[in-house]
């Protein structure tokens, strides 16, 4: 299989204050990570790509201090958002490709909402 | 930058119709694959199609790559409410591994019982 999971599935946190999500590789290496964020309705929009060991890529529009990505192990991705503010309010989703495979797995998302 | 448009954007349907779904696109792609999602959960991956011209089924469903790599289409054959859904198609346009997918808009199928 290729099971990919987030933590948590929802969020509610109070504008100022950062949130970290967490996206884990269950049973295999992912060699990349990438995250999305969803709004109603719409198809995903990819906001980063990340490597392990190193600094993560930037999608254009994306601000890289606030949306701050961690790509610590093979297994594990997190993505921070730092004082948050209402309009962050979404579906984040993670997903992971491994090895020679161009295909990326999807985790459940993550219900950020900031009041 | 490379597009995708997927059409129709929103179809309501009765149970046991058929219906396809298009993915249309200037550019060629290495590697083609459609998601299906369901609300407040992350996209499944349902088929990638590699081949120009390859068509692979999945039960109800018929997934067709163009001869060119630029277009796919999606055909479900009597359609149930299950599979009710935001469906995605994502293309790969690079031959390396860890690409960044080209996503279209999708397409919200709703199959009324």
């Amino acid at each position: 299989g290729a099971v990919v999971s987030q933590h948590p599935s929802r969020v509610i946190c109070k504008s100022g204050t950062s949130v970290k999500i967490e996206c884990r590789s269950l049973d295999f290496q992912a060699t990349t990570m990438f995250w999305y964020r969803q709004f109603p309705k719409q198809s995903l929009m990819l906001m980063a790509t990340s490597n392990e060991g190193s600094k993560a890529t930037y999608e254009q529009g994306v601000e890289k201090d606030k949306f701050l990505i961690n790509h610590a192990s093979l297994t594990l991705s997190t993505l921070t958002v730092t004082s948050a503010h209402p309009e962050d309010s979404s579906f984040y989703i993670c997903s992971a490709s491994r090895g020679a495979s161009y295909e990326q797995y999807f985790g459940p998302g993550t219900r950020l909402t900031v009041t | 930058t490379q597009l995708l448009e997927q059409s129709p954007q929103f179809l309501s349907i009765q149970e046991g119709e058929n219906l396809t779904v298009y993915c249309n696109s200037s550019s060629v792609f290495s590697s083609l694959q459609w998601y299906r999602q369901e609300p407040g959960e992350g996209p499944v991956l349902l088929v990638t199609v590699v081949t120009g011209g390859e068509v692979k089924k999945l039960k109800r469903l018929t997934f067709q790559f163009g001869d060119a790599r630029k277009d796919s289409s999606l055909h479900i054959t009597a359609a149930q409410p299950g599979d009710t859904g935001l469906y995605l198609c994502a293309g790969d346009p690079r031959e390396t591994s860890g690409s960044r997918l080209t996503f279209g808009e999708g397409t919200q199928l709703t199959v009324n019982p």
